[in-house]
Formats: C-alpha cells, sequence, structure tokens
C-alpha cells in the first residue's frame, strides 16, 4: 500500500524545538518534490515548506523561513521538519505530501498525503 | 504571494444536484490549479491537477475548467460522501498557496 506515516508530534513550549519524520512506503521516494502543509484547528490549508527531488532545493513560507528546515534522506525514503524557536501560532496538524512533479512549482501537485501530525505549543 | 480567493465560502446543496466552486487568483496562474477534497479529521485529496485533469480513481462527476486567473469547480449529481471541504492551490510560484476552502453541507 503506498502511504506517508508521519511521527514527532507533540506537545512543546513557546521557543523549543520539534523534529517531524514523514517515512514513504509503497513507493519509491525517488525524485518526486515533498511538501509540508499544516492546519491549525479549524482552519485552512497553508503550506510551510517543500523540497524538490532532484537537487534537494528547499523553499519556505515567510511564516517558517529561518525557524524551519526541510530535508530529505532518500536512503531511508524519510522526510524531515526540523522546527525551532516554536510559537503558538505554529500549533497545527502538520501532514507530509508528495508531489507529482520534480519540483514545487510550476505544476506541482499532492497525490499522497500522510494522516498527519499534531503540534501544540503551549507553556 | 498570490492570493487565491474562493467563493461561496460555504454551500448547503442535497443529494443529487449540481454544484460549482469558484476560485480567483491575483494574477495570472496559466492552469497550475489544482482542487482537493478533505473530509473532517482527514488529509486532503486530490480530485483535479493542472486545472482540469481528473486524478486518477476520482469519480467523473468531479470536473475542473479555467485558465489565468478564474476557475471552477462543478460536482454533478452529489453524493453523500461529497458532502467535505473543497480547497484550491495554486503551484505557478512559492509561496504555493490555497484558498480558504468551501464547505459543502447537506440541505
Amino acid at each position: 500500500e503506498v502511504q506517508l506515516l508521519e511521527s514527532g508530534g507533540g506537545l512543546v513550549q513557546p521557543g523549543g524545538s520539534l523534529r517531524l519524520s514523514c517515512a514513504a512506503s509503497g513507493f519509491t521516494f525517488s525524485n518526486d518534490a515533498m511538501t509540508w502543509v499544516r492546519q491549525a484547528p479549524g482552519k485552512g490549508l497553508e503550506w510551510v515548506s517543500a523540497i524538490d527531488g532532484n537537487f534537494g532545493t528547499a523553499y519556505y513560507a515567510d511564516s517558517v523561513r529561518g525557524r524551519f528546515t526541510i530535508s530529505r534522506d532518500k536512503s531511508k525514503n524519510t522526510l524531515y521538519l526540523e522546527m525551532n524557536s516554536l510559537r503558538a501560532e505554529d500549533a497545527a496538524v502538520y501532514y507530509c505530501a508528495k508531489g507529482v512533479m520534480g519540483a514545487p512549482t510550476p505544476g506541482d501537485a499532492f497525490d499522497i498525503w500522510g494522516q498527519g501530525t499534531l503540534v501544540t505549543v503551549s507553556s | 504571494d498570490i492570493q487565491m480567493t474562493q467563493s461561496p465560502s460555504s454551500l448547503s446543496a442535497s443529494v443529487g444536484d449540481r454544484v460549482t466552486i469558484t476560485c480567483r487568483a491575483s494574477q495570472s496562474i496559466s492552469r497550475y490549479l489544482n482542487w482537493y477534497q478533505q473530509r473532517p479529521g482527514k488529509a486532503a485529496k486530490l480530485l483535479i491537477y493542472a486545472a482540469s485533469s481528473l486524478q486518477s480513481g476520482v469519480p467523473s462527476r468531479f470536473s475542473g475548467s479555467g485558465s489565468g486567473t478564474d476557475f471552477t469547480l462543478t460536482i454533478t449529481s452529489l453524493q453523500p460522501e461529497d458532502f467535505a471541504t473543497y480547497y484550491c492551490q495554486q503551484s505557478h510560484s512559492t509561496p504555493i498557496t490555497f484558498g480558504q476552502g468551501t464547505r459543502l453541507e447537506i440541505k
């Protein structure tokens, strides 16, 4: 079965750090772009970060640039999101998603999604 | 950043109805527009990519059209499982942006 499985979410204090992982199974991680999308409680979808499949170029939303780092380990079929200096507004369910293209733009679409992992930022 | 605006924000309809959701981009995005369905507590599901291409496994009652700045998602003959929230998303340029969502409810 083709799937993505996120892990690493949890409760963290403001200013703290978390590392999210997204393990792919049932398909080869290969050269597709991979993306993190988040959804705050009761809110819509927000694109967070993406990494292209060929050169490992990283892209970030302004709201997380400088605090979050996306990376991938093709040998482990795993995507990561290192989150530092977390803020209350970062609290959300974080989804990883596989793109259908090698780069996030132009033209990518997210055809496989994980089930999400919840990040709570609170003291 | 490219702003994506969906209308309506919510919509009530009955099983068997035909509904149309509109998405407008703040600048031309060619046909780099995708549509997703999200049911409560679940991840989003890709329905339409490149404005009008039906994703594999998605029922043919879903269709998309448009180019430039104006796009539509049409669902013909609504089924009970179609009551969900729908999002458009542009992949013309980063930051990738989503519309605010359209909640489709049962009348």
